[in-house]
């Protein structure tokens, strides 16, 4: 089955700089990955997403980079601002796996310093 | 542009009664997901729905749980006998379609208290 991992719990950055926030995944069958943020007594807000045929994809300040040959999604954020903050789940669907079944990942809580 | 609404959003119910969970889809979304969050922890799925039909319902308890998403209607989530492992935000979402590669939008959840 599939597992998601965070890298790191806790992020701090410093507000202007660049954030990057890592997830492993477990399945090499995995084929979509997509980033949520969650802000407290909220739910998940879609960010980005990209399919496993990709290894980049850009939004706005955002970039989600997939390496598959270690399994590795990251999220990109550039010069974070005080809003950023909140925690941030990688989430991912196994190819064969039901529709709907997404996989969340713990989370990385990202907080920003004024 | 009303996203995904969920009510209540804050339910306190004592053991042994029954909690419902209700679910407004995005206009035009057919496709329905509960997840349940524990705190300090990630999303575990536990049912998807289309309207009238369970597609996948293999992350819910076996027992005291069921899901219904009506023709007309908001999609239910119903907890019988509660019991205090059953405190937990439910998070209800939807997409456009069933497609795997659709993302889900979430609502804002309703916060399950067992007293």
């Amino acid at each position: 089955g599939e597992s998601v991992g965070l890298h790191l719990p806790t992020l701090s950055v410093q507000e202007g700089d660049n954030s990057i926030i890592n997830c492993a995944y477990s399945n090499s069958a995995s084929d979509y990955f997509i980033w949520y943020k969650q802000e407290s007594g909220k739910g998940p807000q879609f960010i980005i997403d990209i399919r496993s045929n990709m290894d980049k994809r850009q939004g706005q300040r955002v970039t989600v980079l997939l390496n598959k040959t270690v399994k590795h999604l990251s999220l990109q954020i550039a010069a974070t601002q005080p809003g950023d903050s909140a925690v941030y789940f990688c989430a991912v669907h196994e190819d064969g796996g039901s529709q709907g079944n997404l996989i969340f990942g713990k989370g990385t809580k990202l907080s920003v310093k004024p | 542009n009303a996203g995904v609404m969920q009510n209540p959003r804050h339910l306190v119910r004592r053991r042994g009664q029954e909690a419902r969970l209700r679910c407004s889809p995005m206009k035009g979304h057919s496709h329905v997901y509960w997840y349940r969050q524990l705190p300090e922890e990630g999303l575990k799925f536990m049912v998807y729905l289309q309207k009238e039909n369970i597609i996948d319902e293999s992350g819910m308890p076996k027992e005291r749980f069921s899901a219904e998403f009506p023709k007309e209607g908001p999609s239910i989530l119903r907890i019988q006998q509660v019991v205090r492992g059953d405190s937990a935000a439910y998070f209800c979402a939807s997409s456009l379609v069933g497609h795997v590669n659709q993302p889900q939008h979430f609502g804002d959840g309703t916060r399950l208290s067992i007293l």
